[in-house]
């Protein structure tokens, strides 16, 4: 079936250094993708999203990237802080559609 | 401020003991939806509300029902838990459509003794 997932599991950055977090999602019709901050014992935050007509959108310190010909999805993360430390969600919808797919996950640990 | 707030935020249960996780809402949000997250795996989507529609997922177990009785309340009931049942269950709600992000409750982490 269709699919959402992310290259690495796992991801160590150095305090301050920029991380770059990656999905690849399987269904070309997706309209809209959005990343979401998971810390331990805490419900998914809201981080960024984009939709299928736009391949940048930028908000404080966080840049997602939507390249639809290789049906790719990044997360920068500038600047990286202590507080960074989580697990990333990627999450994928299609149009008129209420639920989103989830992927599967990429924690980043930010080393001081 | 407006939010998803879940009660209890832990619970203990003994297996095959019914049990009932609550969530409640203040953005008037259309769609309320539950999902069951186990250690260091996504979410996965149990069953949501879209008003008073009920959209059932495939594979969700028949052992898990859901109610809504008003747009601010839904309630997830495990009829019979398992110890298999034993995970984070998240509630989040949206607006509806595409486009809308879905906001989540905290959480209520289900133990089955």
């Amino acid at each position: 079936g269709e699919s959402v997932g992310l290259h690495l599991p796992t991801l160590s950055v150095q305090e301050g250094d920029n991380s770059i977090i990656n999905c690849a999602y399987s269904n070309s019709a997706s309209d809209y993708f959005i990343w979401y901050k998971q810390e331990s014992g805490k419900g998914p935050q809201f981080i960024i999203d984009i939709r299928s007509n736009m391949d940048k959108r930028q908000g404080q310190r966080v840049t997602v990237l939507l390249n639809k010909t290789v049906k790719h999805l990044s997360l920068q993360i500038a600047a990286t802080q202590p507080g960074d430390s989580a697990v990333y969600f990627c999450a994928e919808a299609l149009f008129g559609n209420e639920k989103l797919t989830f992927g599967t996950g990429t924690r980043l640990t930010i080393i001081p | 401020d407006a939010m998803v707030i879940q009660n209890p935020r832990y619970q203990v249960t003994q297996f095959g003991k019914p049990v009932t996780l609550s969530c409640s809402q203040t953005l008037n949000h259309n769609v309320m939806y539950w999902y069951q997250q186990k250690s260091s795996q996504a979410p996965k989507l149990l069953f949501h509300y879209y008003d008073k529609d009920f959209n059932n997922e495939a594979d969700t177990p028949d052992n898990f029902q859901s109610r809504r009785p008003n747009t601010s309340f839904c309630f997830l009931d495990i009829r019979s838990p398992g110890l298999g049942d034993a995970a984070m269950y998240l509630c989040a709600t949206s607006r509806g459509g595409t486009g809308y992000e879905q906001y989540f409750g905290p959480g209520t982490r289900l133990t089955v003794t």
